[in-house]
Formats: structure tokens, C-alpha cells, sequence
């Protein structure tokens, strides 16, 4: 079967640096995204990767190792805004979406 | 920027009531999913269609429906609401053949089935 597998939580301090990890066994891949939800709202688009290394995008970095199956998201000077659920998704060798349960990230002061 | 809109936040429904979401983006594109969401589940796909009048069935379809008359619009339909359908729906749409995949989602409307 195809698995994507996240931590369910995960507690950082503001200003800090933390890393989200994902790893997955999929049909294919075609790519690996991330997506920030915030409590109540939709999510929203934050990196894809397709190619192994690392994508910068800002205070936010995301990582790619297909031989591993495994991805991260890196958050550097974390603020408050940051608190969110992070969404891994792998796009399958069908185009199709398969989406982890999402990590709740909770920033503390 | 691209806006999906979803025509209700919450809805309270009694169980064997008819439900109608509906979904509207404004970006023109081809492609519209429906998505439920429940806590410590990723995201699964109910139905989704790549063009007017198209859909195909996701990973969850049993008790739903769906209509696609218009572009811009995509209506997902629960017949018959049971207890097991409360949830939050996510509608989603995005560019036909767009390599990334990306998906802009509306809000989400939260049902409750009592």
C-alpha cells in the first residue's frame, strides 16, 4: 500500500530552527510537496520537489532524497505565525495525490 | 490570486437529509477535487474532474456525488447524510497538466450529521 508517515506534533520555540520530517513508500513519484494549514483555514502551497536536494524558499527550506524516501521541511527564525498543521503529499505515478496525516507544529514564546 | 469558494462554512444536518456543497473557483481551471479531512487522516479524495461534465471516482466516493456543469463550478452531493460523513470538505482546483500539481483549496465547510 502507499504511505506517507509525518510526526503528528511537534512543540519549537520562537526564533528557533525546526525540521518536519516525511518519509513514504508510494506507486512512483512524481513529486513531493509541502502545504501550511492554519486551524480553520485551507492550505496553502509552501515547496514542491522533484529532484533530490534542497529547495530555499525564504525562512523556509524543503529537502528531497528519493533513494530514502524522505523529505523534510526546514523552518528557520520561527515565529508565532508559524504555528500550523505542515501537509507532506507525494504526487503517484498516477498523478494522484497521496497526503500524510499532517504535523501540528506549536510554537511556544 | 486564484479564489476557490466554498458556499457554506458549517452546515448541521440530520442523518438521511440531502447535502449540497458547492464549490466555485474564479482561475479557470480545468481540473476541481473534493477532499475530506478528519483528524489523524490525511487528506482523502472523494471525486474529481478534469473537465466540465467529467469525474472520476477517488479513493472514498461511496455515499457521495458529484456535478460538474460549468467550469468554474463543483458541487458535491451527500444523498443520503449519515452520522459517519461528519467531516470538513475541501475543495480544490488547479491547472490541467500543470507539472507541480499545485492545488489552491477553499476554506472547507465543516458538516456535522446529527
Amino acid at each position: 500500500g502507499q504511505n506517507i508517515d509525518q510526526p503528528t506534533e511537534m512543540t519549537a520555540t520562537e526564533g528557533a530552527i525546526v525540521q518536519i520530517n516525511c518519509t513514504y513508500q508510494t506507486s512512483g513519484f512524481n513529486g513531493l510537496f509541502w502545504y501550511q494549514q492554519h486551524a480553520g483555514e485551507a492550505p496553502t502551497f509552501l515547496s514542491y520537489n522533484v529532484l533530490d536536494g534542497l529547495e530555499e524558499k525564504g525562512r523556509f527550506s524543503s529537502f528531497l532524497s528519493r533513494s530514502k524516501g524522505y523529505s523534510y521541511l526546514l523552518l528557520k527564525e520561527l515565529q508565532m505565525k508559524d504555528s500550523a498543521s505542515y501537509l507532506c503529499a507525494v504526487l503517484d505515478s498516477n498523478y494522484q495525490l497521496i497526503w500524510g496525516a499532517g504535523t501540528k507544529l506549536i510554537i511556544k514564546p | 490570486d486564484v479564489k476557490v469558494t466554498q458556499s457554506s462554512r458549517y452546515l448541521v444536518k440530520r442523518t438521511g437529509e440531502k447535502v449540497f456543497l458547492e464549490c466555485v473557483q474564479d482561475m479557470d481551471h480545468e481540473n476541481m477535487f473534493w477532499y475530506r479531512q478528519d483528524p489523524g487522516l490525511g487528506l482523502r479524495l472523494i471525486y474529481f474532474s478534469y473537465d466540465v461534465k467529467m469525474k472520476e471516482k477517488g479513493d472514498i466516493p461511496e455515499g457521495y456525488s458529484v456535478s460538474r456543469e460549468k467550469k468554474e463550478r463543483f458541487s458535491l452531493i451527500l444523498e443520503s447524510a449519515s452520522t459517519n460523513q461528519t467531516s470538513m470538505y475541501l475543495c480544490a482546483s488547479s491547472f490541467a497538466g500543470g507539472e507541480t500539481g499545485e492545488l489552491f483549496f477553499g476554506e472547507g465547510s465543516r458538516l456535522t450529521v446529527l
